[in-house]
Order: C-alpha cells, then structure tokens, then sequence
C-alpha cells in the first residue's frame, strides 16, 4: 500500500511563531488532505489539496503531486493551533484503495 | 456545510454486552461513510467502509461478525461492536463523502468507547 510519512514528528512553537509542516507520499495521489485533530479528538478539515497551493486565513498548504510530497504552512501560532496535525492520502475510490493516514505532527503552541 | 454527527459521544459498556454508534451526515447525502479506529498516540486506521444499500467492505483483520456495520440510509451508517471487550476501548471515528466521485472525506467527532 502507499506509505505516508510525516515530519516532524513533534514541534513546540513560541506563540507568533511560524512552522512549516512537511507530508512525503510514496505513489501518485487523487485525495490529498490535511487535517488538525483538537484535543477533545475532533478532526477538524484544513485542506482538500492533491494538487496546488490554496490559502485559509493563517493557514496554507501546497502539494507537488509530480515530486510527492505537500506542504502545511502555520503563520503567527496561536495556542489554538495546538494539537495533531495530520496528512492522509488515497490513490483511487476503488476495491482496497483507502485513505491512508501518515503518522502525525504533535504541535504545542506555547504562550 | 458537511456537517457529519456521532452519537454517543462517550460510553462505557460491561465486557459481554453490545454497543452500537451512530454516524450522520446532517447537510448532506451520503453514498459512501468510512469507519475508522484510533488507539491513543496513534493514527487513524480504516476499519471498513459501507456503501448505502449494500454490504460494508472490512479491511484485513477486521471481524465483521464483531463489527455490525449498516448503512441503511444516505445519511445514517451505524457501527455495532457485539460482545465488547475491553480490547475494543478505543475511539471510533465516522467519516462521510458526498458522492461516489467526490474523494474528500468529512469527519465526525468521534465516539470514545469504554469496555470494563
């Protein structure tokens, strides 16, 4: 199956502070998405991106499909950022493709 | 919009007895939900998925006599876990796409499941 790997794999942040979130995928893609997971387990939708750059608030995220791997930019952290960030994956909506999820980047934003 | 719901959102449940999850999606119709389990620390692994008006498909090592999936509706999946152990503590999470071409998977909020 297609291997998803993150990094890194935990990052403290000063508030202000920016990061750039890293998703490495091992086979050509048709969904590419990321997403945040609070601490009360919530997967909150932040980008829908196999291709591209798109932008949301303090938030951005491009995706090289051709060199497979995609970008998660955090601009000026807030202690809300805190949390699990993940990148998840899938080739094609057929019999034994899915959505396969790497492995996760813990962020804690501090004040 | 895709709003997709859980319900409970928490429950503890006696080792033997059964406990089923509902999963909808409030906005939208849903052809396709996924079912996924999360251990703690860990990341999200696809248990099964169901498809309206047909059988789930599991993933490998996935008993689906232990884990009673329907998807009797375009807006309702339900996942029965039968005779829970407390190997089954963990948290199940729904998710839901719009239709058949659409990749992009709504996630609800998950249900953390107890087993003493």
């Amino acid at each position: 199956g297609i291997q998803v790997e993150q990094s890194p794999p935990d990052l403290i942040l000063q508030e202000g502070a920016n990061s750039t979130l890293r998703c490495n995928f091992s086979d050509s893609v048709n969904n590419l998405q990321w997403f945040h997971q609070n601490p009360w387990g919530q997967l909150i939708n932040l980008f829908y991106i196999p291709s591209g750059t798109k932008q949301n608030g303090r938030l951005s995220a491009t995706t090289v499909a051709t060199e497979r791997y995609s970008l998660l930019y955090i601009s000026s952290s807030q202690t809300t950022d805190s949390g699990v960030y993940f990148c998840a994956v899938e080739r094609y909506r057929r019999s034994g493709d899915k959505l396969t999820f790497g492995t996760g980047t813990r962020l804690a934003v501090r004040p | 919009g895709a709003v997709v719901s859980q319900h409970p959102s928490r429950v503890i449940c006696k080792s033997g007895t059964s406990v089923k999850i509902e999963c909808r999606s409030l906005d939208f119709q849903a052809t396709t939900m996924f079912w996924y389990r999360q251990f703690p620390k860990q990341s999200l692994m696809l248990m099964a998925t169901s498809n309206e008006g047909s059988k789930a498909t599991y993933e490998q090592g996935v008993e689906k006599d232990k884990f009673l999936i329907n998807h009797a509706s375009l807006t309702l999946s339900t996942l029965t876990v039968t005779s829970a152990h407390p190997e089954d503590s963990s948290f199940y999470i729904c998710s839901a796409s719009r239709d058949r071409f659409s990749y992009e998977q709504y996630f609800g909020p998950g249900t953390r499941l107890t087993v003493t």
